[in-house]
């Protein structure tokens, strides 16, 4: 268990609906990650936070945004969902500003499945 | 831009026997780390060991040890011992700036 917590678990929703993905870091940590798990596109950074502010983006598309709370517990919305946004959602968190040095240590998942 | 291969998206080992999986990159970045993550089939992604770009010393945690080739950007994994529990998929990953940029994966199954 790495202390990394995602609700929920599996999410099954229709084409053009909007979720919410739940993530809640170590204790401690500051700095929260997004990644997409897909079977086309592999593993991909999609934003990081750090103590509430957008810090990094990578891969991630105008339809999704992030947000990180005061409690340091972020949050992924995904709006006019598409078939291939179906994929493993993952949440990770890092102590510090993240950078090079740090450690990222991943929740288990938020299974997204779009019908 | 970062880029990770692995080579080997499939292999097999006997249990008790040493198995290594490959791992290369390309980068013009002089700082950044390197890590090897397993996903079992539970899908958790855990982190198995880690590795300095700066340090020479290969990083070694119980039956998993890196071979870090720094000129050669190579960071294979040796897993000694084998266990069934090993079975998993394994993702070799380069830390940058901000962010992780994972490989392809291996998928790893160890036979009884």
């Amino acid at each position: 268990d790495s202390g990394v917590t995602q609700t929920p678990k599996h999410l099954i929703t229709a084409t053009g609906q909007r979720v919410t993905l739940r993530c809640s870091p170590r204790s401690g940590d500051l700095s929260v990650y997004w990644y997409q798990q897909s079977l086309d596109q592999g593993l991909q950074f999609l934003i990081q936070y750090y103590n509430g502010e957008e810090r990094a983006k990578g891969n991630i598309l105008e339809r999704f945004s992030a947000q990180q709370f005061p409690d340091l517990h972020s949050e992924l919305n995904l709006s006019s969902l598409e078939l291939g946004d179906s994929a493993l959602y993952f949440c990770a968190s890092s102590p510090r500003t993240g950078g090079s040095t740090d450690t990222q240590y991943f929740g288990p998942g938020t299974r997204l499945t779009v019908l | 831009a970062q880029t990770v291969t692995q080579s080997q998206p499939e292999m097999s080992v006997q249990e008790a026997e040493t198995v290594t999986l490959s791992c290369t990159y390309d980068t013009s970045e002089s700082n950044y780390y390197l890590f090897w993550y397993k996903q079992p089939p539970s899908r958790q992604m855990i982190l198995v060991i880690r590795q300095e770009a700066y340090k020479q010393q290969n990083a070694t945690e119980n039956r998993f040890s890196v071979n870090f080739q720094k000129a050669a950007k190579s960071f294979s994994l040796k897993i000694s011992d084998s266990q069934l529990g090993d079975t998993a998929m394994y993702f070799c990953a380069f830390g940058a700036g901000n962010m992780l940029t994972f490989g392809g994966g291996t998928r790893l199954m160890v036979k009884p």
